[in-house]
């Protein structure tokens, strides 16, 4: 067990709709990270926030969003669903804000898109 | 053009074998990340390299700066240690670059 906690394990949708998925980062870390894993684009960095602030942005899209909140823990928001949104979506998290960091990763949330 | 390549893709070896995975990363990467996906899909972080040599229990990672290469030894391999190893490479803009993975099979 990590520590890093995600929800909800399984989510299954139609297209078009709009989903949040959550993570609650270990105790004392700072950062998160958040991650796509799909079959067909291996693991993609999506963007990391640093206490609060966004830190670092990858391949999201805009239909994307996230934030973290005060506590700490994360939020991604995907709307306007497609099939191809269809994957796993990890976070992880660490203490500090720089790559040198060692990352905890989440168990995932698997989207299911219909 | 993949800032992260790693090879070979599919890996199968019998219990005791040495094992050596590789991944070679572009101009940018300032460090190096080994993970391993367990085969329920759960990610677990190996090692963080920036320079030399990590060791912890059976398994070594070297990284070398000059030609910007990194290998993952696995020293008598056993079949718990069948699962994907991936090698991350982030920027300096902690923008992190995946490699493809590297399936690997142990057969008792």
């Amino acid at each position: 067990d990590s520590g890093v906690t995600q929800t909800p394990k399984h989510l299954i949708t139609a297209t078009g709709q709009r989903v949040t998925l959550r993570c609650s980062p270990r105790s004392g870390d700072l950062s998160v990270y958040w991650y796509q894993q799909s079959l067909d684009q291996g693991l993609q960095f999506l963007i990391q926030y640093y206490n609060g602030e966004e830190r670092a942005k990858g391949n999201i899209l805009e239909r994307f969003s996230a934030q973290q909140f005060p506590d700490l823990h994360s939020e991604l928001n995907l709307s306007s669903l497609e099939l191809g949104d269809s994957a796993l979506y990890f976070c992880a998290s660490s203490v500090g804000s720089t790559v040198y960091n060692e990352q905890f990763f989440g168990p995932g949330t698997r989207l299911t898109v219909l | 053009k993949n800032e992260v390549e790693q090879s070979p893709q599919n890996l199968t070896a019998q219990e005791g074998e040495f094992i050596t995975i590789n991944c070679s990363y572009s101009v940018g990467i300032s460090a190096l990340h080994w993970l391993q996906q367990h085969p329920g899909g759960g990610i677990v972080s190996l090692f963080m390299l920036s320079s030399g040599k990590k060791k912890h229990g059976r398994l070594i990672a070297t990284i070398n700066i000059q030609e910007k290469h990194s290998s993952l030894h696995i020293t008598a391999s056993h079949p718990r240690d069948s699962a994907v190893y991936i090698c991350a490479g982030p920027n300096t803009g902690n923008q992190f670059y995946f490699g493809t993975g590297t399936s690997l099979t142990v057969i008792p």
